[in-house]
């Protein structure tokens, strides 16, 4: 069974686009994140929510709108979609508990914008 | 802002050979872990470090988090083809000033061995 899966793998798309990134989590944690990892490998958080309730908010245009329906989801919307947007997002996720945030990640969504 | 360097950033050696990857800061952290990422993969957890001063052993990888939980190290005994991957150093600090769950990554060091 996978514990974080991430829809698509891969998105292409044209400048100026709206898309959507869809993350689920089924370890039953209650903290959700979005990572951004650049062409250097660098891997940056963007959100963290907990419990449907935004945590985190890193300094992200807010042309990247993060929505949580429920603990299990945490999806990504980005509104007019420009050429630095590109990169590798992965979402993950971890259980408050545990106090060490030891972050599940999932496959990663490659997003290409041209 | 509170930064993890990670040394050296690229790695490439032969099967066989020993090898330690380093990770710094000047900022304390509550705990330390350690990731290993493939090509089109998310990174997976190695190990979490939690006291100063502990050691983590996982088969041939140890790893070590500094006295004054500023800084760590991960070091590959007789490094295999299978070993090679970016490492990703990650320190948590939600208790010294940071915000719940945000972790600091390093850059990376990217292995690669060679048969």
């Amino acid at each position: 069974d996978t514990a974080v899966s991430q829809t698509p793998k891969y998105l292409v798309t044209q400048m100026g686009n709206d898309k959507s990134i869809k993350c689920e989590q089924n370890l039953g944690h209650d903290t959700m994140y979005w990572y951004k990892q650049d062409s250097k490998k660098f891997l940056k958080i963007m959100f963290s929510y907990n419990n449907k309730e935004l945590i985190i908010n890193e300094t992200v245009p807010n042309r990247f709108s993060p929505k949580s329906p429920d603990k299990a989801h945490l999806n990504l919307h980005i509104n007019s979609l420009e050429l630095g947007d590109s990169a590798v997002y992965f979402c993950a996720s971890s259980e408050t508990g545990t106090g060490s945030y030891e972050q599940y990640f999932g496959p990663g969504t490659r997003l290409t914008v041209t | 802002t509170q930064l993890l360097e990670q040394s050296p950033q690229f790695l490439s050696i032969q099967e066989g050979e020993n090898l330690t990857v380093y990770c710094n800061s000047s900022s304390v952290f509550s705990s330390l872990q350690w990731y290993r990422q493939e090509p089109g993969e998310g990174p997976v957890l190695l190990v979490t470090v939690v006291t100063g001063g502990e050691v983590k052993k996982l088969k041939r990888l140890t790893f070590q988090f500094g006295d004054a939980r500023k800084d760590s190290s991960l070091h590959i005994t007789a490094a295999q083809p299978g070993d090679t991957g970016l490492y990703l150093c990650a320190g948590d600090s939600s208790n010294y000033g940071g915000s719940q769950g945000n972790l600091i990554f390093g850059k990376g060091t990217k292995l690669s061995v060679k048969p």
